[in-house]
């Protein structure tokens, strides 16, 4: 069935640092990839998506690229700051199966000090 | 314009006893789904509605779990006979048509503790 791994936390980082978090995923289709994010007390939030191979997908200057070749969709940012402390989900739909359910990552946890 | 919203926010309930929860999706949007969050589970889907289909429970943890849809929006979620297991965050989300359909809304999830 299909799945998704992505990197275990928790991971802390100073204000500015690069951000990585890994993700890579298994499926019998051509899924669509998805980050969302989590911040403390609050509901899941879309962050990003991309929906084919070679896609990059792109928000609140977070990036993502749907790289088919490796099965991955690492979520990337250049310069963190303390608002991004928060869980994010790495996830993919998989539209070939019955429905559109998200299969999630196990989730990492973001903290970013000042 | 208005998200999903869930009721309550919180539910405390005793062993044995069965629990309602509650999902009002976003106006439109045709498809709505369960999920459970929980520690040791992760985030793991429980049940799709897809406008007037039958639901796809597939991933419904045992035959104490139901849901319903009523009139295409409102949802219930019912656990009968609650165990500390079912002790987590309950989920709901909802989607558009076609090329909406990827992108799901969550609700801020009720979390239930059972005792």
């Amino acid at each position: 069935g299909d799945s998704v791994t992505q990197m275990e936390g928790p991971v802390t980082l100073s204000e500015e640092a690069f951000l990585t978090i890994n993700c890579t995923y298994t499926a019998t289709g051509y899924p669509s990839l998805f980050w969302y994010v989590q911040y403390p007390g609050e509901g899941l939030q879309l962050l990003l998506k991309a929906t084919k191979a070679d896609d990059k997908g792109s928000n609140k200057g977070f990036e993502a690229t749907y790289r088919k070749e490796t099965t991955s969709f690492h979520l990337e940012k250049g310069s963190v700051q303390v608002s991004d402390s928060a869980v994010y989900f790495c996830a993919l739909s998989d539209p070939g199966g019955s429905n559109y359910k998200l299969t999630f990552g196990k989730g990492t946890l973001l903290t970013v000090n000042p | 314009g208005a998200g999903v919203s869930q009721s309550p926010s919180n539910k405390v309930t005793e062993k044995g006893k069965d629990v309602e929860l509650r999902c009002d999706p976003i106006s439109g949007h045709t498809a709505l789904y369960w999920y459970r969050q929980s520690l040791g589970q992760g985030l793991e889907f429980l049940i799709y509605f897809q406008g007037n289909s039958a639901p796809d429970k597939s991933g419904l943890p045992s035959d104490r779990f139901s849901a319903e849809r009523t009139g295409g929006s409102v949802s219930t979620l019912t656990i009968q006979r609650t165990q500390q297991e079912d002790s987590a965050v309950y989920l709901c989300a909802s989607s558009g048509r076609t090329s909406e359909a990827y992108e799901q809304y969550f609700g801020p999830g009720t979390r239930l503790t059972v005792t």
